[in-house]
């Protein structure tokens, strides 16, 4: 069964680097998905990218993060310069359709640790 | 806006029990509603959705949930529960006028627990 994969499965940084979390959805999909899950709370939207631009995004979404595809199987999401509060555990999505009753397809997630 | 309330944290059956993981959502329009699973170290499965067709849904692994509009609810319910399905139960709900586009809004989670 098709499964949309993240790597690294666990990322420790310091505050103030760049990182980049990586997630190859599934072939056929068009839209894709940036959440992230802080311990204890609930997993929250990040973006949507459709057509190789953001389609919407969350408030949380400011200005230090960004998301690319850079290839043709990859989509990444950048955090330009970490801060503690960004440690969580980040989600990958991808469905085929955009339509609120479209599934979204998980990853298993990012667990990225900001020391 | 809309919002999930999933009202246990925790749920403990023992195997063979029914499970129930109830949830409670609110939603300005005509909501897509669904249950994710999450095993440990796994991605999120999507167990079953409503999309306003049969009230009453099924999903994999013998679950099953009953959307109840007057009751704003979307509790999840198993008649038979085993070990495999220990595991954090997410309930979700997606909705035209969210405001978060396609974005899904997460309820904070149930975790599972089957005693043998």
């Amino acid at each position: 069964e098709p499964e949309v994969t993240q790597t690294p499965s666990h990322q420790v940084t310091q505050m103030g680097q760049e990182v980049i979390l990586r997630c190859v959805p599934i072939s056929n999909h068009l839209y894709f998905y940036w959440y992230r899950q802080i311990l204890g709370q609930k997993v929250e939207f990040l973006v949507s990218f459709y057509n190789n631009e953001i389609s919407e995004k969350s408030e949380i979404f400011d200005d230090q993060f960004s998301v690319e595809r850079p290839d043709g199987s990859n989509f990444t999401l950048k955090i330009r310069s970490t801060k503690l509060e960004d440690s969580a555990m980040y989600f990958c999505a991808s469905s085929e359709e955009g339509m609120i009753r479209s599934i979204q397809y998980f990853g298993a997630g990012t667990r990225l640790s900001v020391l | 806006a809309q919002s999930v309330t999933q009202l246990d944290s925790h749920v403990s059956v023992s195997e063979g029990t029914p499970v129930l993981l109830r949830c409670n959502y609110s939603s300005s329009y005509s909501p897509s509603l669904f249950w994710y699973v999450q095993h440990p170290n796994k991605g999120l499965q999507l167990l079953l959705k409503y999309t306003s067709a049969a009230t009453l849904v099924k999903g994999i692994n013998g679950f099953e949930a009953e959307f109840k509009k007057s009751e704003t609810s979307f509790h999840l319910t198993k008649p038979s529960a085993h070990m495999s399905d220990a595991a954090e139960y997410f309930c979700v709900v997606s909705d035209l006028w969210g405001g978060g586009a396609d974005g899904l809004t997460f309820g904070k989670g149930t975790h599972l627990i089957i005693q043998p």
